[in-house]
C-alpha cells in the first residue's frame, strides 16, 4: 500500500523567505505526483502536475522536482508572501489509486 | 469554464438521518471520484467512477452509503442512515483520465451530524 508522508505538517516563515516542502512516498511505481493547495474551508486546488517521466515542474514562483528512485518530491515557492498561507498537499497516482499526503499547513508572517 | 460543483456546501442533520451531496463534474472529465477528508487528514478515496461504471469502490461503507453517476455526468453521493462518525467534508473530484489527468476538486460538502 502506498504511503504519502509530508514533513514537518506546520511551517511559519517571515514573508519573503522561499518556502520548500516536502513529500515522500513509499512505492516508486506510480503515473504522477501533483501538489494541491487547501484554504480553510475549501475544496482543493491543483499547483503542478509532474508526470512519471518528469523531473521537474515550474509555474510562476512554484517549482517542485521528483526523485522517482528515491521517493521524493520537494515543492518550492520563491519569495513567500503572506497570500501563500495554506495547507499544501502532495498525492501520487499509483495502481489506479490516488493516495494524499495530510498536508503542510504554511503560515507566511507579514 | 466551469469548475466542478458540489452542494449543497453544507449540511447539518441529526444522526440516522439521511443526507444525499451532488457534484457535477467538469465537461468532458471521464473520471470522477468522491473523497472523505477529515479534519487535518489528507482526502480518502470512497468511490471511482469511470463514465457511469463504478471501477473502484473497495473503500465505500456499502451498508450505508451508496452512490450513482447516472449517465455518466453527474453523481450523488448518500447516505443512509448517518452517524456521528460520517462528520466531516465530501469532495468531488473529476479528471479526464485516472494515469495522467490532472484532478480537479469541488469546494466540497461539509457534513455534521448531530
Amino acid at each position: 500500500k502506498q504511503e504519502v508522508t509530508q514533513i514537518p505538517a506546520a511551517l511559519s516563515v517571515p514573508e519573503g523567505e522561499n518556502l520548500v516542502l516536502n513529500c515522500s512516498f513509499t512505492d516508486s511505481a506510480i503515473y504522477n505526483l501533483q501538489w494541491f493547495r487547501q484554504d480553510p474551508g475549501k475544496g482543493l486546488t491543483s499547483l503542478l502536475l509532474i508526470q512519471s517521466s518528469q523531473r521537474e515542474q515550474t509555474s510562476g514562483r512554484l517549482n517542485a522536482s521528483l526523485d522517482k528512485s528515491s521517493g521524493r518530491s520537494t515543492l518550492y515557492i520563491a519569495a513567500s508572501q503572506p497570500g501563500d498561507s495554506a495547507t499544501y498537499l502532495c498525492a501520487v497516482t499509483g495502481d489506479y489509486k490516488l493516495s494524499f499526503g495530510a498536508g503542510t499547513t504554511v503560515t507566511v508572517r507579514a | 469554464e466551469a469548475g466542478v460543483v458540489q452542494s449543497p456546501r453544507y449540511k447539518i442533520i441529526e444522526k440516522k438521518q439521511p443526507v444525499a451531496f451532488w457534484c457535477n463534474p467538469i465537461s468532458g472529465h471521464n473520471t470522477l471520484y468522491w473523497y472523505l477528508q477529515n479534519l487535518g487528514q489528507g482526502p480518502e478515496l470512497l468511490i471511482r467512477y469511470e463514465n457511469e461504471e463504478a471501477v473502484d469502490d473497495s473503500q465505500l461503507p456499502k451498508d450505508r452509503f451508496s452512490a450513482e453517476r447516472l449517465k455518466g455526468v453527474d453523481s450523488t453521493l448518500k447516505i443512509q442512515p448517518a452517524e456521528l462518525g460520517d462528520s466531516a467534508v465530501y469532495l468531488c473530484a473529476s479528471s479526464l483520465g485516472t494515469h495522467t489527468g490532472e484532478l480537479f476538486f469541488g469546494e466540497g460538502s461539509r457534513l455534521t451530524v448531530l
